[in-house]
Parts: C-alpha cells; structure tokens; sequence
C-alpha cells in the first residue's frame, strides 16, 4: 500500500502564529514517530504513539508542542506561537511492531516549516 | 553518553570508488545499528542494519562493519554509484523505539 505521507510538504509562517503538521502513518502500523530535523543536523525525536498506550513525550522541546494521534491512524503535531527556531523539516515515521532491539521505521517525505 | 558520532560530514568519491563512513558510540547498551539513506526531499529509508553479535555485515554493495570493543561501526559502500549520492545516517538504539542518530554524511559520487 501506501507509504507514509505528510502535509503540508512546505508551510512558512510568521513567528507568533500557530501551525498544524499532518501525518498519515502507513495502514496497520500502531507505531507512530514524529523528528524534527534541522539544516545539516540530524533527527531529533520528539514523541512516539504506541496503541492504546500513553504517548512517550519525552522528546518535545517546549510545552508550545504537542500532538494527537486518533486510534491507530492519523497524527497532528501542533506548534504554538512559533519561532524562528522553530524552523526545520519535521519528519514522521511509522513502524509495524516495535520488537526489541528495534524495528524498521518507514519514514514521510517531512514537512519543511519556515518561520519568518 | 547517549550520542551517536558520526564522520564526515561530506564526503565525494569518484565512480567505482569505496565510500566509507564512520560512527562512533559510548552507551554499551545500544544493541541494534541501523542505516538509512535520505535523498533530498525525501524521508530517511532503512538501507541495512547490524546487531552487535556479529562483526560484519553485507547486502549487495553495502556493508556493516562492527566492533564492539572500539564502540564503532563504519558503513561501505562498494563500487560507489551516482546514484548512491545522498545524506547518510546511522543510528542506535537500546532496544526501544528510541533511536539515537548521527548528525549525517552527504555522499557525492562523481560520475
């Protein structure tokens, strides 16, 4: 089936405003990942769904971030009052099982957020 | 203790040459070693992975190679292609979904 896709793929925004970032995981996956991803550095967890299971929210950088996933199925990640820090690809993955000693993470094209 | 260093940063290699890129760790625990490979515009995907039971591993061009006592794992890449020319990964995780990346390596192969 389909891969992992987000949207939008580009969204600029002015500092101060919210932004809302979609992923649609790949179809049974129960695992759901969001990075981030900053110009020449690499992937920064942020959170991670699992099931029905609390969210591992660990890796968000602030309290303007947050996200949702519906079931086994669609994730929002939502950055409040922006910055320019703010700026990079955010990238979600999806995965089938999460076995130990780790699993493959099919990953979506990512969202570049710019934020003037 | 839980970064994963990797090195170069860049790299360009001739057609038909080796690519080598190199990734170092500290946390003992990791036990699964996975490399992906991004093109621009694109998601990372999942080229080959290793456990630490073994000290090598090969999928067609691509190679693991691991050694447990330096805390170091190295990818190659055989007879390098054009088409090979991306940002690579590496990364390690204790056996949980929380992966550790390196910070990457953006590979030229010149035609």
């Amino acid at each position: 089936g389909a891969g992992v896709s987000q949207s939008p793929s580009n969204k600029v925004t002015e500092k101060g405003k919210d932004v809302e970032l979609r992923c649609d995981p790949i179809s049974g996956h129960t695992a759901l990942y969001w990075y981030r991803q900053r110009l020449g550095q690499g992937l920064e967890f942020l959170i991670y769904f699992q099931g029905n299971s609390a969210p591992d929210k660990s890796g968000l950088p602030s309290d303007r971030f947050s996200a949702e996933r519906t079931g086994e199925s669609v994730s929002t990640l939502t950055i409040q009052r922006t910055q320019q820090e703010d700026s990079a690809v955010y990238l979600c993955a999806s995965s089938l099982v999460r076995m130990a000693g780790g699993d493959t993470q099919y990953f979506g094209p990512g969202t570049r957020l710019t934020v003037l | 203790q839980q970064q994963v260093k990797q090195s170069p940063q860049s790299l360009i290699v001739q057609k038909g040459g080796i690519s080598i890129i190199n990734c170092a760790y500290e946390n003992t625990a990791f036990d699964y070693f996975p490399w992906y490979q991004q093109f621009p515009g694109k998601g990372p995907a999942l080229l080959i992975a290793i456990r630490p039971d073994v000290s090598e591993k090969k999928e067609g061009r691509f190679t693991i190679s691991f050694n447990k006592s330096a805390k170091q794992f190295s990818l190659h890449i055989m007879d390098s292609q054009p088409g090979d020319s991306a940002t690579y990964f590496c990364a390690a995780t204790t056996g949980t979904y929380k992966y550790i990346f390196g910070t990457g390596t953006r590979l030229k192969v010149l035609a």
